[in-house]
């Protein structure tokens, strides 16, 4: 079974533009959640995604936007990008969110922003 | 305030020895617990979970232990190998309020075990 997918894996941008990213989970699992990581902070929350549906969400302001296609692909944007936006965004996937499943997580963007 | 610490940064142990990583949390609401090694490049891999209803979890080589009183977890390698060299990260999870998706990691430690 392939694993999750994340596209592109390296990205530079300047402050002020957008990005997308893009996350296809592990086939038949349908909940998609995205971590930011950095130095200093870690493994952060973003968001998750389950049937279309944004369930949780962190503490990020609302730049960072998210949205779950019906096949459960996933993209997450962040709008007029800040220098400290620089970080691997990371994608993970489960089944469901109805009872505890470890995710899985993909290879990760790295987002640098100039 | 971070809800999931661990305090050592780095660890260094001789092949074939015990390798034992340690991790605190602080919500009492936390249910489930996971540990990821991380290469660079490369995303979390998981590693070993275990609930908050048991207090030992074993998978081969590796052992979770979770003492709920003391709100601390530890996972134990043995033996430890050099392709065990990664970063180790602990998540917990809170119960309810549809926060499983969200996992809170600690900082992580980076394990280096030496031939």
């Amino acid at each position: 079974k392939a694993g999750v997918t994340q596209t592109p894996r390296y990205l530079i941008k300047t402050r002020g533009q957008q990005v997308t990213l893009s996350c296809s989970p592990i086939s038949g699992h349908r909940s998609v959640s995205w971590y930011q990581q950095t130095p200093g902070q870690g493994l952060q929350f973003l968001f998750e995604y389950f049937s279309e549906t944004q369930r949780n969400k962190g503490n990020f302001p609302g730049r960072f936007s998210g949205r779950q296609f019906s096949n459960s692909r996933s993209e997450m944007n962040v709008s007029t990008l800040e220098l400290g936006d620089s970080a691997l965004y990371l994608c993970a996937s489960r089944p469901g969110p109805s009872s505890y499943n470890e995710q899985f997580f993909g290879p990760g963007t790295r987002l640098t922003v100039l | 305030d971070q809800q999931v610490k661990q305090n050592s940064p780095s660890l260094s142990v001789q092949e074939g020895r015990i390798s034992i990583l340690n991790c605190d949390y602080t919500n009492s609401m936390f249910d489930y617990f996971l540990w990821y090694k991380k290469y660079p490049a490369e995303g979390p891999t998981f590693l070993i979970s275990i609930s908050s209803i048991k207090d030992k979890n074993e998978d081969g080589r590796f052992t979770v232990f979770l003492n709920k009183s003391a709100k601390h977890l530890s996972l134990h390698i043995v033996p430890s190998q050099p392709g065990d060299s990664a970063v180790y990260f602990c998540a917990a999870s809170e119960r309810g309020r549809g926060s499983q998706g969200n996992l809170i990691f600690g900082k992580g430690t980076k394990l280096s075990v030496k031939p």
